[in-house]
C-alpha cells in the first residue's frame, strides 16, 4: 500500500480565491509530481520535482506554483482561482535511482471546482 | 505520433477476456507500464514490461509488448465486474516522468 496522501479530496471554491493543495509521502522518494486529469483525457504533467529546493514545470503549462522545501511535501498553489482551474489533481511520488522500474505512486487526487 | 494512444471504451461480459490495447510513441523507451484506476480513486500500478521483454504473465493479466510496432497489450482473462475501471497505458522515456495515455474505460456486465 502506498504512503502518499492529498487533502482536500474535494474542493469547491469561488473565482479569485488562493488554494492550496497538499500532498505528502512516508515513503522517502526523492522524486514527485502534480499531473492534471480532466475527465476522458491523459494525465498531464504540471509540475515535478526531483529533490528538496528543486522544480520543474511539466509538458502542460499552468497557472499553478509548487515548493518542495521538505522531501515529504509537495504542495501546489493557485493565487486565484478561475473556472479553468477545475479539474482532478493527482499527486505522485517514485524512487530516485536507475535500478527502480519508475513505476509512480499517487495518492487519490483532489478535485478542485471553482465556481 | 506524439502521444499514447488507446480507444476509449471496451464492454464485456462477466467470465470473457479483454484485451485493451495501446500505441505508445518512443520505441527507446524502457519501461511500459498498465495502471487502473477506480471511480474516485488515483491511479494503481497493475503491471509493468521491460523493454527487452516480448511478454509477461502475473495471475489472471497478461501483457504483450511490440516493439517493431510500438504497441503494447494488456489481455485480462476471466474478466469479473470488479475489472471495471478505467485503464491507463503509460511509457517511461529517458530523462522524463512518465508519459500516459488517455485511458479506457472498462466496463464489464454480468
Amino acid at each position: 500500500e502506498a504512503d502518499i496522501y492529498q487533502t482536500p479530496r474535494y474542493l469547491v471554491i469561488g473565482t479569485g480565491k488562493k488554494i492550496t493543495l497538499e500532498c505528502s509521502q512516508t515513503m522517502g522518494h526523492d522524486k514527485m509530481y502534480w499531473y492534471q486529469q480532466d475527465p476522458g483525457m491523459e494525465l498531464h504533467l504540471i509540475h515535478y520535482s526531483y529533490g528538496v529546493n528543486s522544480t520543474e514545470k511539466g509538458d502542460l503549462s499552468s497557472e499553478s506554483t509548487v515548493s518542495r522545501i521538505r522531501t515529504e511535501h509537495f504542495p501546489l498553489t493557485l493565487e486565484s482561482a478561475r473556472p479553468s482551474h477545475t479539474s482532478q489533481y493527482l499527486c505522485a511520488s517514485s524512487p530516485a535511482g536507475s535500478a527502480n522500474t519508475g513505476e509512480l505512486f499517487f495518492g487519490e487526487g483532489s478535485r478542485l471546482t471553482v465556481l | 505520433g506524439e502521444d499514447v494512444e488507446q480507444s476509449l471504451f471496451l464492454s464485456v461480459r462477466e467470465g470473457d477476456s479483454s484485451v485493451i490495447n495501446c500505441t505508445y510513441t518512443d520505441s527507446s523507451s524502457t519501461y511500459l507500464y498498465w495502471y487502473k484506476q477506480e471511480p474516485g480513486a488515483g491511479l494503481q500500478l497493475l503491471t509493468y514490461i521491460f523493454s527487452n521483454m516480448d511478454m509477461k504473465q502475473d495471475q489472471r493479466l497478461t501483457v504483450l509488448l511490440n516493439k517493431k510496432d510500438k504497441h503494447l497489450s494488456l489481455r485480462i482473462a476471466d474478466t469479473q465486474t470488479g475489472d471495471s475501471a478505467i485503464y491507463f497505458c503509460a511509457e517511461r522515456k529517458a530523462g522524463t516522468a512518465l508519459i500516459f495515455g488517455k485511458g479506457t474505460t472498462l466496463s464489464v456486465s454480468s
